[in-house]
């Protein structure tokens, strides 16, 4: 069983659409947890980190985290043509200081 | 602009060759990480570092080795380069304590062994 898992996609949605992403994580001891952008021939970037259950917003985007279900999502609100990318889901280890990453859902918004 | 550089791009390298791949950040980051990533499969990680002359073996370590002579400095060494081992590699840094920042990455290097 991987450590973080990931419906690899592809997500299509209409621009102006709600994008929603999903992840599920196995170990227990996670506590922060990650969501990374990359385009196509790009490294990850960092758009938004979660550390407690519950909603967490920045601007149109909207990270999840339910630690009881091992479960992180990321919702991006007003889809754009340019959120087109590959989203990585990313869990911190149970030692700390070193990440599980999924292996990303790719989204392509249409306009 | 905090940043982590990888000093190339673009590689070609021949079968065999001992190939060097440079990473370096200006954020007084403990942690250093080296993955590559290949379609289908992520990100693997091949090594990773806490301090000066420390390292660990990820998950793919096998045919590569690395060096940290300096806080700011991780480099991964391919003994003899296989074409199996064309891929792209990034390099990551990540501060220790919390709360947890999460990884900034270099842009890459795409690495070709013909």
């Amino acid at each position: 069983q991987k450590e973080v898992e990931q419906n690899s996609g592809p997500l299509s949605v209409p621009e102006g659409a709600i994008a929603s992403l999903n992840c599920t994580y196995s170990d227990r001891g996670s506590q922060s947890f990650f969501w990374y952008r990359q385009y196509s021939g790009k490294s990850p970037e960092l758009i938004m980190s979660i550390y407690s259950n519950g909603d967490k917003e920045d601007g149109r985007f909207t990270a999840q985290l339910n630690k009881a279900s091992q479960y992180v999502s990321l919702l991006i609100r007003d889809s754009q043509p340019s959120d087109s990318a590959t989203y990585l889901c990313a869990a911190e280890s149970n030692t700390g200081n070193q990440f599980y990453f999924g292996t990303g859902t790719s989204l392509t918004v249409i306009p | 602009d905090v940043k982590v550089t990888q000093s190339s791009r673009y590689l070609v390298k021949r079968t065999g060759e001992k190939v060097f791949l440079e990473c370096v950040q200006d954020m007084d980051h403990e942690n250093m990480f080296w993955y590559r990533q290949d379609p289908g499969l992520g990100l693997r990680l091949i090594y990773f570092s806490y301090d000066v002359k420390m390292k660990e073996k990820g998950d793919i370590p096998e045919g590569y080795s690395v060096s940290r002579e300096k806080k700011e400095r991780f480099s991964l060494i391919l003994e003899s380069a296989s074409t199996n081992q064309t891929s792209m590699y990034l390099c990551a840094s990540s501060s220790q304590g919390a709360p947890i920042y999460g990884y900034t990455f270099g842009s890459g290097t795409r690495l070709t062994v013909v």
